[in-house]
């Protein structure tokens, strides 16, 4: 397994423009976290699903912003009427269960998708 | 409410001396936490993680961390530093819905450089 994977890497787009970005989880992990990250700041949480169920969304998700995993496997995130406010580090992670005892993992982040509004 | 404080923004230490990057936490239960690392254009790489049990944690790349519940502190030291360990430093409490690890409060990191 390679890791968490997210693509594209860098997206550059005009203010209103939608985007969407795609993240895939390791295999067999239940669990997946989407963040963002601004210069000079920690990873904000913005959302979480177990399987293909979003169990959790920050108020930072505003509606926007929509993300899925229809299949509980990988998953998107789509921003709509983007704004330079929306310019960031989109991060994907992942957790699971290891382990004949099935304990929970930590997360796993992948390498981000940088957003740039212009 | 939840929340993690990093008081030092940027630390700059000479190569092979220690380093202690500072970590405060508010979580009203037993906090899971957790230092993750950031190389420029990178994503996390977990170093080390508490649960419970013993209060000095061992990591990877030669780092401990140290709970204290007293001070409310999650500290991560290293007793000499390597360059290659320049990058940024992120403190992180687990807000454990249903055991999950990733719903992470983050602080806002500490940049770390080296000197030859």
């Amino acid at each position: 397994d390679t890791g968490v994977s997210q693509n594209p890497r860098h997206k550059i787009t005009k203010r209103g423009q939608n985007v969407t970005f795609r993240c895939d989880p390791i295999s067999e992990h239940n669990r997946l976290y989407w963040y963002r990250q601004t210069l000079g700041q920690g990873p904000e949480f913005l959302t979480y699903f177990q399987n293909e169920a979003q169990l959790e969304k920050s108020r930072l998700l505003s509606d926007r912003f929509s993300a899925e995993r229809p299949k509980g496997s990988f998953s998107t995130l789509e921003i709509q009427r983007t704004e330079q406010g929306d310019s960031a580090m989109y991060l994907c992670a992942s957790s699971g269960r290891t382990g004949s005892y099935g304990m929970n993992t930590e997360a796993f982040f992948g390498q981000g998708t940088r957003l740039t509004v212009v | 409410a939840q929340s993690v404080t990093q008081p030092d923004i940027h630390i700059t230490v000479s190569e092979g001396a220690s380093l202690e990057l500072r970590c405060n936490y508010s979580y009203g239960a037993t906090p899971y936490l957790f230092w993750y690392v950031q190389s420029p254009g990178q994503g996390l790489q977990l170093l080390l993680k508490y649960f419970s049990g013993d209060t000095l944690v061992q990591g990877i790349k030669g780092f401990e961390a140290e709970f204290k519940r007293s001070q409310s502190s999650f500290n991560l030291r290293k007793p000499s530093v390597h360059w290659s360990d320049a990058a940024e430093y992120f403190c992180a409490v687990s807000v454990n819905y249903g055991g999950s690890q990733g719903n992470l409060i983050f602080g806002k990191g500490t940049k770390l450089s080296v000197k030859p």
